[in-house]
């Protein structure tokens, strides 16, 4: 069965800081897709990223990075020099290609709630 | 622009009484999708369909009902067997149902059941 684990419920930070957002995930499959999804206080999802569980390369846009390392399960996302707008709850999410195409949706971790003070 | 719709926005009903979410999307994406939002929790996912007139049941779909009669419109029905209805809703869809298409989601529908 997947599961995501997004361990920090809430993170607080004063603009500027940088702060790294967790994940972890578990798969019985070789094969699956990692994602991350921002929520601002409106309510829609914004997409973020999406990695292939074959490519361990870091990604880097713009001030935002993502950390994924298979040995440990983990896909983390760092901001750096945070900013006010990037306060909102970020969800990891997890999707395996074993069950013919994503029959079964997006697996989401609970989110992290973030807030940046001015 | 191109995107998902919801309607309406926010949503009260009473006990006992059925509810349909609206949700639209002009992406010409085959696959859409409902997901469940309570708070401090993740999404979980209701109903998911891969083409007109076919859909699935997710993980929580007992007291849920879709259809999908056309492919811009998959609208789900909150029915009175839903024992904890009260939740944010949001609706999305993908250009086809593939583990590694990233879905696109509509703003959300706030049900509140008095």
């Amino acid at each position: 069965a997947q599961k995501v684990t997004q361990a920090q419920t809430e993170i607080s930070v004063v603009e500027k800081e940088d702060v790294t957002l967790d994940c972890v995930y578990e798969t019985r499959d070789t094969t699956y897709y990692l994602f991350w999804y921002k929520q601002p206080p409106s309510g829609e999802l914004v997409f973020l990223i999406r990695r292939n569980s074959f490519d361990e390369q870091n990604e880097i846009s713009g001030r935002y990075s993502w950390n994924f390392q298979k040995s440990t399960s983990s896909f983390n996302f760092t901001i750096t020099a945070s900013q006010v707008v990037d306060s909102a709850v970020y969800f990891c999410a997890l999707s395996d290609g074993a069950s013919g195409g994503g029959a079964d949706g997006l697996t989401f971790g609970k989110g992290t709630h973030l807030i940046i003070q001015p | 622009d191109g995107g998902i719709t919801q309607s309406p926005k926010y949503l009260f009903r009473k006990e006992g009484q059925n509810v349909t979410l609206s949700c639209e999307q002009n992406l010409n994406h085959d696959a859409m999708y409902w997901y469940r939002q309570d708070p401090g929790q993740g999404l979980r996912l209701i109903y998911y369909s891969q083409i007109v007139n076919d859909f699935q049941k997710g993980d929580i779909a007992e007291g849920y009902s879709v259809s999908r009669e056309k492919k811009e419109s998959f609208p789900l029905t909150v029915t009175s067997a839903q024992k904890n209805p009260t939740a944010f809703y949001l609706c999305a869809s993908s250009i086809l149902l593939r583990a590694y298409n990233e879905q696109f989601f509509g703003p959300g529908t706030r049900l509140t059941v008095l």
